[in-house]
């Protein structure tokens, strides 16, 4: 079974900084994704194919990586940006799973 | 715009069967490719995909549920459900329906997600 971990657990950072989020699987996978939960919504896609940003995210949103080690970078961090992320691998055992999240905070 | 809204009781006693609708709006279930999925998330916060069904019906279950799962598509109300059976209090969690688009490339994500129902399972 794949595992997905995700890390810093909790990031503290200031409006204006770079946040740097990572997912390590514990085997190769081939797709994967990242969302972003508010608290009380649903999760909300961000980015799709390890780097392909979805409909309507803003740009200082990217994703990076390949195999086994995934980045997902926010640039000059908005007020509205933090949050819990998740990433998602499909394709391995289990078809899909996801990270047990990383949540950025205010500093 | 798509939507997607969950429905069914939130409150269900164990061994029994917890039974779940998702309605779409704005799009036909049935038009374009897409998978439409049960995701739930529980208590300590963890995601957990349930599987997927296409309005042909074809299926595709999480394997560590899948002896429990039972989904089902209306295409003529543009809804879909979720039938999880003997229950316990492990199952409590958050019920998502979302859609999952269909990529040239392959892969599986989820674009659209409804709010999000709390059933609890308590006798």
């Amino acid at each position: 079974e794949i595992v997905l971990t995700q890390s810093p657990g909790t990031l503290s950072l200031s409006p204006g900084d770079r946040a740097t989020l990572s997912c390590r699987a514990s085997q190769s996978v081939s797709y994967l994704a990242w969302y972003q939960q508010k608290a009380g919504q649903a999760p909300r896609l961000l980015i799709y194919h390890a780097s392909t940003r979805a409909t309507g995210i803003p740009e200082r949103f990217s994703g990076s990586g390949t195999g086994a080690e995934f980045t997902l970078t926010i640039d000059r961090l908005e007020p509205e940006d933090f949050a819990v992320y998740y990433c998602q691998q499909y394709g391995n055992s289990p078809p899909v799973s996801f990270g047990q999240g990383t949540r950025l905070e205010i500093k | 715009q798509v939507q997607l809204q969950e429905s069914g009781p939130r409150l269900v006693k164990p061994s029994q069967t917890l039974s779940l609708t998702c309605t779409v709006s704005g799009r036909s279930i049935d038009s374009g490719t897409f998978y439409w999925n049960w995701i739930r998330q529980l208590p300590g916060k963890d995601l957990e995909w349930i599987g997927y069904i296409r309005y042909t019906g074809n299926n595709y279950y999480n394997p560590s549920l899948q002896s429990r799962v039972i989904m089902s598509v209306d295409t003529s109300r543009n809804q879909f459900s979720l039938k999880l059976s003997s229950v316990t209090a492990a199952d409590t969690a958050v019920y998502y329906c979302a859609r999952a688009p269909y990529h040239t490339g392959g892969g599986l994500d989820f674009d659209y997600w409804g709010q999000g129902i709390l059933v609890t399972v308590s006798s």
